[in-house]
């Protein structure tokens, strides 16, 4: 059973970067799920943001790509979320999640809230 | 990109009654790309229903999922207390991969 846990800043400045990092237990980084990140908050409900993949390949959602970036350490079975020039409109509660396939999130992490406040 | 609406916003029952939830898309999309998911106050979203419907592993048959057209449907059979949540619907497609309902909240009567 995969397990993933978000953490990061819970706190972001407006203009600032949003990073946060999902560990994932249970299984390999390298196995051959898409690891994406979800965002939900009351304005919007849920949003994905975007994927990556153990090959390096990432998708991002188009209205948020020229924001967001992902990446992998295989080595510490993590992957992170940067997002840069946040406002107030991307303070939610952030989800890593993976699938297997079959055009679904198998597993979710709990989530983690991040506030975007001067 | 078809967007989902889902409905009714709340939905208010009993244990052991049923209920039945809507998701609706602007176009027609097909059944392997829909899934649905539970989610409770503070955990994370579990995967119920994929491809329409199958239930995901551990899913109690209970919970069933269908198809008509551009409607599909999410239907508890018998509510159980742990199963009062907020439940949403999920399409994919190949240009903006994962789009979501706005949720449908299961509250008890």
């Amino acid at each position: 059973q995969v397990q993933l846990k978000e953490s990061g800043p819970g706190l972001v400045k407006p203009s600032g970067t949003l990073s946060l990092t999902c560990a994932v237990s249970g299984d390999s980084i390298s196995n051959g799920h898409w690891w994406s990140w979800v965002r939900r908050s009351p304005e919007k409900g849920l949003e994905w943001i975007g994927e990556i993949h153990h090959s390096g390949r990432t998708n991002y959602n188009p209205t948020l790509k020229s924001r967001v970036a992902m990446s992998m350490d295989k080595s510490k079975n993590q992957f992170s979320l940067q997002m840069t020039s946040v406002t107030a409109a991307d303070t939610a509660v952030y989800h890593c999640a993976a699938s297997s396939g079959w055009f679904r999130l198998d597993y979710w992490g709990q989530g983690a809230l991040v506030t975007v406040s001067a | 990109e078809s967007v989902l609406t889902q409905s009714p916003g709340t939905l208010s029952l009993s244990p052991g009654e049923r209920a039945t939830l809507s998701c609706r898309a602007t176009q027609t999309v097909s059944s392997t790309f829909l899934a649905w998911y539970q989610q409770k106050r503070g955990q994370a979203p579990r995967l119920l229903i994929w491809g329409g419907s199958n239930r995901a592993t551990g899913i109690p048959d209970r919970f069933s999922g269908t198809e008509s057209g551009t409607d599909f449907t999410l239907t508890i059979s018998r509510l159980e207390p742990e199963d009062f949540a907020v439940y949403y619907c999920q399409h994919y497609d190949t240009s903006a991969k994962y789009t979501f309902g706005q949720g449908t909240k299961l509250e008890i009567k």
